[in-house]
């Protein structure tokens, strides 16, 4: 289940260096994965997917890695840019009813 | 991709009175669509899903007759909360999908201010 703390962890790079974001998802059945974006007072924006026949998958600039042994998923975003600023959520689905669970979310914080 | 539209983007209202929310999806037929509520610094938490035509499901511990949720068409779903506290104040988001383990859209979130 999620962490419904007060604060959500945060992740400070350097503008042009790589971000690793982790998940821990709770669901081993889970088998579609998503990240969010979401920037301050929007909803969450699609990033990249994955299934779990998958254990990586490309978008432009974003990677998604999925390990289902120890249940963890991780985003790598390329030549991370100021614009990458936000919060990130992983959320994963089980059986085809499309209701997801997110995670409890990391704030990245781009420094320039 | 899909736009879904959700409107207004921010409401303040005295204690005691009703507010509605609404969720459209522009471009496409949604079969189904959700509600969340997310507090400031933390994750979205489901309330409901809605089908089209059919009553909406909602999650254990949202109260049904607190937050009416009608999705009367494939485009429109609505989410009044009634009889608003402060305690309801938060950022409403709704999500939409044309069919099973089909994406999800996300419509720009509803900031409810409850005075």
């Amino acid at each position: 289940g999620e962490n419904v703390g007060l604060h959500l962890p945060t992740l400070s790079v350097q503008e042009g260096d790589n971000s690793i974001i982790n998940c821990a998802y709770s669901n081993s059945a889970s088998d579609y994965f998503i990240w969010y974006k979401q920037e301050s007072g929007k909803g969450p924006q699609f990033i990249i997917d994955i299934r779990s026949n998958m254990d990586k998958r490309q978008g432009q600039r974003v990677t998604v890695l999925l390990n289902k042994t120890v249940k963890h998923l991780s985003l790598q975003i390329a030549a991370t840019q100021p614009g990458d600023s936000a919060v990130y959520f992983c959320a994963e689905n089980y059986g085809a009813n499309s209701k997801l669970t997110f995670g409890k979310g990391i704030t990245l914080s781009v420094r320039p | 991709g899909a736009v879904v539209s959700q409107h207004p983007s921010w409401v303040i209202c005295k204690s005691g009175t009703s507010v509605k929310i609404e969720c459209r999806s522009l471009d496409f037929q949604a079969t189904t669509m959700f509600w969340y509520r997310q507090f400031p610094k933390q994750s979205l938490m489901l309330m409901a899903t809605s089908n089209e035509g059919s009553k909406a499901t909602y999650e254990q511990g949202v109260e049904k007759d607190k937050f009416l949720i009608n999705h009367a068409s494939l485009t429109l779903s609505t989410l009044t909360v009634t009889s608003a506290h402060p305690e309801d104040s938060s950022f409403y988001i709704c999500s939409a999908t044309q069919g099973l383990n089909e994406k999800l859209f996300f419509g720009s979130g509803t900031q409810l201010s409850v005075l």
